[in-house]
């Protein structure tokens, strides 16, 4: 059974940094890719990045880039999103998904149960 | 900015088939890449109920089907319950942003 468990969100200051972390299991960590998503309170879905499987490759929302770095361990089967200089904007519940790319795009097969981010003084 | 247009809302009596529509407004989207569509009831994340416009992850029901036309897609449930009432989302790829965008997601009520 596929599983993503996200951690690492909480309440943090603008201007603040914050790591959220993905543990996946179920699946080969290095055959999919790993997307972070997000949902703002009361709003709808919105892509933030991908981490490719191989990890070679990285892409970002233009909401997020230069903040934010999507990484992973493959040792700890962890895919990462480190947070910097966060806006009240950022406030979301972000999600980690196990991710398929493909010649016709890119498809979130698997989600986690997501975890809350807060920016707020 | 690339825009995948849903109706905010549709409803429906239990056993009546709806339709939600997703209109793509970019041409870097178009014909070329996929629309899949995610369910996310109530207080759960999202699920993946359709891909490849018209396919079904194993589990999710027959009721549910997909289909995709130029720069337009629709998901349909027929049969519809209870259990159906959540939020729906379409979603592609836009490649100039080399990144996906999703609808803007409808709410369905029974």
């Amino acid at each position: 059974e596929v599983q993503l468990v996200e951690s690492g969100g909480g309440l943090v200051q603008p201007g603040g940094s914050l790591r959220l972390s993905c543990v996946v299991s179920g699946f080969t960590f290095t055959t999919y890719a790993k997307s972070w998503v997000r949902q703002a309170p009361g709003k709808g879905l919105e892509w933030v990045a991908d981490i490719s499987g191989s990890g070679g490759s990285t892409f970002y929302a233009d909401s997020v880039k230069g903040r934010f770095t999507i990484s992973r361990d493959n040792s700890r089967d962890t895919v990462y999103l480190q947070m910097n200089s966060l806006r009240a904007e950022d406030t979301a519940v972000y999600y980690c998904t196990k991710t398929t790319m493909g010649v016709r795009g890119v498809k979130f097969d698997s989600w986690g149960q997501g975890t809350l981010v807060t920016v707020s003084s | 900015q690339s825009v995948l247009t849903q109706p905010p809302s549709v409803s429906g009596a239990p056993g009546q088939r709806v339709t939600i529509s997703c209109t793509v407004s970019s041409s870097n989207i178009g014909a070329d890449y996929d629309v899949h569509w995610y369910q996310q009831l109530p207080g759960t994340a999202p699920k993946l109920l359709i891909y490849g416009n018209n396919n079904r992850p194993s589990g999710v029901p027959d009721r549910f089907s997909g289909s995709k036309s130029g720069t337009s897609a629709s998901l349909a449930i027929s049969g519809l319950q209870a259990e159906d009432e959540a939020d729906y989302y379409c979603q592609s790829y836009d490649n100039s942003l080399s990144g996906s965008v999703f609808g803007t997601g409808t709410k369905v009520t029974v």
